[in-house]
């Protein structure tokens, strides 16, 4: 029931762009990005709720594909403030289905 | 404004002693509670949510227990921790299905 999230890890330059991806087996619901920082709690960055839906806020965007078992977050033009690992919880499609489980996480390293 | 209040922030219990973590949430009412656990340098592992006073989902058996006594409260229990127990323990609120999880700043828990 575990989203699994690719890659684990990676390691930008300032400036550079990843894409990290989210898929699950099941369709989905929703799917939400949070990033964490180290020793602090995760901090929402977006929600997606529809089929090929796609959201931006700054430089960070995502994506939630027609069939909605699958999502990607865009980071471009990466800051160091970018820095973290970042989480895709999901949830699955279905009434009465309240339980929101989250990857194991791809922590994020931007250089200068 | 909606604000989530967990405590304490830190805690070292000793194995076999009992546990207690209360989360509150103000601002809202009758929202969807969740319980998570973060071991050091892992991803978050639900371990209960809530959907309405007196109803409690377990993710995971284990000597952990919930309780939501109060539409706003959501408290954390065991009868006797183990070295196992030891983590990062966030709890978190959301209004509804289509809205984003907010989490309160966790419980670092050392059991020695």
């Amino acid at each position: 029931q575990q989203p699994v999230q690719s890659p684990q890890a990676v390691i930008l330059r300032e400036g550079e762009d990843a894409v990290i991806n989210c898929s699950s087996s099941k369709a989905l619901y929703s799917v939400h990005w949070y990033r964490q920082k180290h020793g602090e709690a995760p901090v929402f960055l977006m929600i997606l709720l529809k089929g090929g839906e796609q959201k931006g806020h700054e430089k960070i965007s995502a994506s939630f594909n027609e069939k909605k078992q699958q999502s990607s977050l865009y980071l471009t033009a990466s800051q160091l403030s970018y820095s973290g690992t970042y989480f895709c919880g999901t949830e699955f499609a279905g009434a009465g289905s309240y339980q929101l489980t989250f990857g194991k996480g791809t922590k994020l390293s931007v250089i200068p | 404004s909606q604000t989530i209040h967990q405590w304490p922030a830190t805690l070292v219990q000793p194995v076999g002693s009992p546990l207690s973590l209360e989360c509150t949430v103000e601002g809202t009412s009758n929202p969807n509670l969740y319980w998570y656990r973060q071991a050091a340098g892992r991803g978050l592992q639900l371990l209960f949510y809530s959907v309405g006073i007196g109803q409690i989902s377990s993710e995971v058996p284990q000597n952990l227990s919930a309780s939501r006594p109060q539409d706003r409260q959501f408290i954390l229990s065991s009868k006797k921790l183990l070295l196992s127990d030891s983590g990062f323990y966030l709890c978190a609120w959301r209004r509804d299905r289509d809205s984003p999880l907010h989490f309160g700043n966790g419980t670092r828990l050392t059991v020695t």
